[in-house]
């Protein structure tokens, strides 16, 4: 069983561009969270779907946003840029509503330059 | 306002020792409490999680044993080995119907040969 897929794995961005990532759950997983991972702030919550809908939203700007497709793959988009933007964007699939048994991805490794 | 205090910051055993890592929480809502592993260049990896109606869980050589009244839980690694130099993060959720995980800051493990 295929596990998390994230793409791109690194991306180089300028400051002011958008991005867009994409996250491909485990096959049957229906809950999408994504997470951002700094040196600094450690593991932090930005949004979690179920069945195309946003459940949660972390406390993130209005810049980070994202979406869930009926297939349950995800995206996440970050607008206009900044350098405390880089870091290790993390996806996690799991089954069901509750989150439990939360599965990452590599994820991908943003740096704004 | 953080939430899950994790200690310590970094921990250096022999092989064959004991780790032990310790998280404490705020937050009595919460009621699920996972550990993840994370290897460089790698997403987190579920290690063991557990429930507040139970003091102990062990899986293998991993054992989490959990104090409600005092609301900390800990992380123990018995036969500590090179492989398992890793960081490792305590996470709970269940804070007011989001099942969102939330982080403890890491611990850095290294297990000396």
């Amino acid at each position: 069983k295929a596990g998390v897929t994230q793409t791109p794995r690194y991306l180089i961005k300028t400051r002011g561009q958008q991005v867009t990532l994409s996250c491909s759950p485990i096959s049957g997983h229906r809950s999408v969270s994504w997470y951002q991972q700094t040196p600094g702030q450690g593991l932090q919550f930005l949004f979690e779907y179920f069945s195309e809908t946003q459940r949660n939203k972390g406390n993130f700007p209005g810049r980070f946003s994202g979406r869930q497709f009926s297939n349950s793959r995800s995206e996440m988009n970050v607008s206009t840029l900044e350098l405390g933007d880089s870091a290790l964007y993390l996806c996690a699939s799991s089954l069901s509503v509750l989150g439990l048994r939360a599965f990452f991805g590599q994820g991908t490794r943003l740096t704004v330059v | 306002q953080q939430q899950v205090k994790q200690s310590p910051q970094s921990l250096i055993v022999q092989k064959g020792g004991i780790s032990i890592i310790n998280c404490a929480y705020e937050n009595t809502a919460f009621d699920y409490f996972p550990w993840y592993q994370q290897f460089p260049g790698k997403g987190p990896a579920l290690l063991i999680a557990i429930r507040p109606d139970v003091s102990e869980k062990k899986e293998g050589r991993f054992t989490i044993s959990f104090n409600k009244s005092a609301k900390q839980f800990s992380l123990h690694i018995m036969d500590s080995q090179p492989g398992d130099s890793a960081t490792y993060f305590c996470a709970a959720s269940g804070q007011g119907g989001s099942e969102k995980l939330v982080f403890g800051k890491g611990t850095k493990l290294t297990v000396n040969p």
